[in-house]
């Protein structure tokens, strides 16, 4: 199975900062990766396919980038809102694999 | 709106068996396959199970095969699971989520999720 990394596995900022997720795939899944927001409520949504296509409703300063092995995910601004913690998903290869994921927290 | 609502997640004795079920809506539920993620208390996501938009096809994790069977009502818009031979490893909360498209394993939906926990 392709094991996926996420760094750093928890962050705390500020609203108003620029935030980066980096996710790396134990080997290549070329842009197949996805990115899912977890909020303590427990909700799932899906905010990045494909690397770096948002998802209708998502804000647009959620970003995604990359390709190969190496993933980010960029919150160009954090708002209140985005508190939360994020996973990565590759679909490149069966089965699907997630990221430990990173908790973004306040500062 | 699309929404997915688990249900049937319950506390049971290890060795036991549990049947969850999703109710689906705000889509057309014969167009997509459908899958089932879990998550360990503190832990990340593990896909489970996939099954096609016909029912035909389904597929499982290693750590549930031959004890889980996924399988689908398109006249009714429903996924079920149901889960035998459950262990400690099974505790987890289990989420339906709609597959973007056939064999993509990308989620474009998910559920609120329902508890399994089993005591052993």
């Amino acid at each position: 199975d392709i094991q996926m990394t996420q760094s750093p596995s928890s962050l705390s900022a500020s609203v108003g900062d620029r935030v980066t997720i980096t996710c790396r795939a134990s080997q290549g899944i070329r842009n197949w990766l996805a990115w899912y927001q977890q909020k303590p409520e427990r909700a799932l949504k899906s905010l990045i396919y494909a690397t770096s296509n948002l998802q209708s409703d998502v804000p647009s300063r959620f970003s995604g980038s990359g390709s190969g092995t190496d993933f980010t995910l960029t919150i160009s601004s954090l708002q209140p809102e985005d508190f939360a913690t994020y996973y990565c998903q590759q679909y490149q290869t069966y089965p699907p694999t997630f990221g430990g994921g990173t908790k973004v927290e306040i500062k | 709106e699309v929404q997915l609502l688990e249900s049937g997640g319950a506390l049971i004795q290890a060795g036991g068996s549990l049947r969850l079920s999703c109710a689906a809506s705000g889509f057309t539920f014969n167009n997509y396959p459908m899958s089932w993620v879990r998550q360990a208390p503190g832990k990340g996501l593990e896909w489970v199970s996939y099954i096609s938009e016909t029912g035909h096809d389904t597929y499982y994790a290693d750590s549930v095969k031959g004890r889980f069977t996924v399988s689908r009502d398109n006249s009714k818009n429903t996924l079920d699971l149901q889960m035998n031979s459950l262990g400690a490893e099974d505790t987890a909360l289990y989420y339906c989520a709609r597959d973007w498209g056939t064999g993509s394993y990308y989620f474009d939906y998910w559920g609120q999720g329902t508890l399994v926990t089993v005591s052993s």
